[in-house]
C-alpha cells in the first residue's frame, strides 16, 4: 500500500493552523497512523487508529480520515511543532510509510 | 519509563553482515511486537521489520526481504537484526521500535537508533 502526503514542504507561522493530508492506494479503514520527527531525534506516535490522540500530545493535534484520504490538522502551531510529520498505514504488511511533510517557519 | 538502546552498528564492506541488537527495560518485553525501522540519512522513515510478542508472526519490507532477519529473546528482553549481503543502500539510521498496546503495527516508542554505513 503506497502513502501519499501533501504538501511535501509547509511553510507556516506562529498561530497558524495548518493541515496535512494523506492518501492510501487503497481502503486502509482508519488504520492511520501519524508521527512528528524533530531534526537529529527519534520520531514520536502523535495519533493512531487516524484519530486517537496519544497520551501526552497537546490537543492542538488532531486526525481525521477513512478508507484512502486522513489529514493531520494543527490549529494554533506553536515554535516546536515546526518538524517533520509522517502517516504510516497499519492494515496490513508490509507497514509503509509517507515520504514525509516538513512544516517550516514562514 | 520506557528504554530502548540500539547497538551494533558500524561501517561494513558491501556483501558483508552485521547484527543489530536493541536492548530494552521499563516495559513487559514479551507483551509487545517489535520493530525495526530505518532512515537513510536526509530521508524519510522505512519500516524494515517486525515481530510479534511470541515470534510466531514476522514480516518484512520487500528492500529487506531474504536478506535481514528479525528475531527476539524474551527471556532478555531484546530484539535482534540480522543483516545479510548488505549493500550500500541499506546505509540508514536503524531504530528498535515497540509496537502500540492498541495498534501493535504502531510504533509507540523508539531508541536513539544505530548508524550503518555500507561502504568499501
Amino acid at each position: 500500500i503506497q502513502l501519499t502526503q501533501s504538501p511535501a514542504f509547509l511553510s507556516a507561522s506562529v498561530g497558524d493552523r495548518v493541515s496535512i493530508t494523506c492518501r492510501a492506494s487503497q481502503g486502509i479503514s482508519t488504520y492511520l497512523t501519524w508521527y512528528q520527527q524533530r531534526p537529529g531525534k527519534a520520531p514520536n506516535l502523535l495519533i493512531y487508529d487516524a484519530s486517537t490522540l496519544q497520551n501526552g500530545v497537546p490537543s492542538r493535534f488532531s486526525g481525521s480520515g477513512s478508507g484512502t484520504e486522513f489529514t493531520l490538522t494543527i490549529t494554533s502551531l506553536r515554535p516546536e511543532d515546526f518538524a517533520t510529520y509522517y502517516c504510516q498505514q497499519t492494515s496490513i504488511y508490509p507497514i509503509t510509510l509517507g515520504q514525509g511533510t516538513r512544516l517550516e517557519t514562514k | 519509563e520506557v528504554q530502548l538502546v540500539e547497538s551494533g552498528g558500524g561501517l561494513v564492506q558491501p556483501g558483508r553482515s552485521l547484527r543489530l541488537s536493541c536492548a530494552t527495560s521499563g516495559f513487559t518485553f514479551d507483551d509487545y511486537a517489535m520493530h525495526w525501522v530505518r532512515q537513510a540519512p536526509g530521508k524519510g522513515l522505512e519500516w524494515v521489520a517486525g515481530i510479534s510478542w511470541n515470534s510466531v508472526k514476522v514480516g518484512y519490507a520487500d528492500t529487506v526481504k531474504g536478506r535481514f532477519a528479525i528475531s527476539r529473546d524474551n527471556a532478555k528482553n531484546s530484539l535482534f537484526l540480522q543483516m545479510d549481503s548488505l549493500s550500500p543502500d541499506d546505509t540508514a539510521f536503524y531504530y528498535c521500535a515497540k509496537g502500540h498496546e492498541s495498534d501493535q503495527k504502531s510504533f509507540a516508542s523508539w531508541g536513539q537508533g544505530t548508524l550503518v554505513t555500507v561502504s568499501s
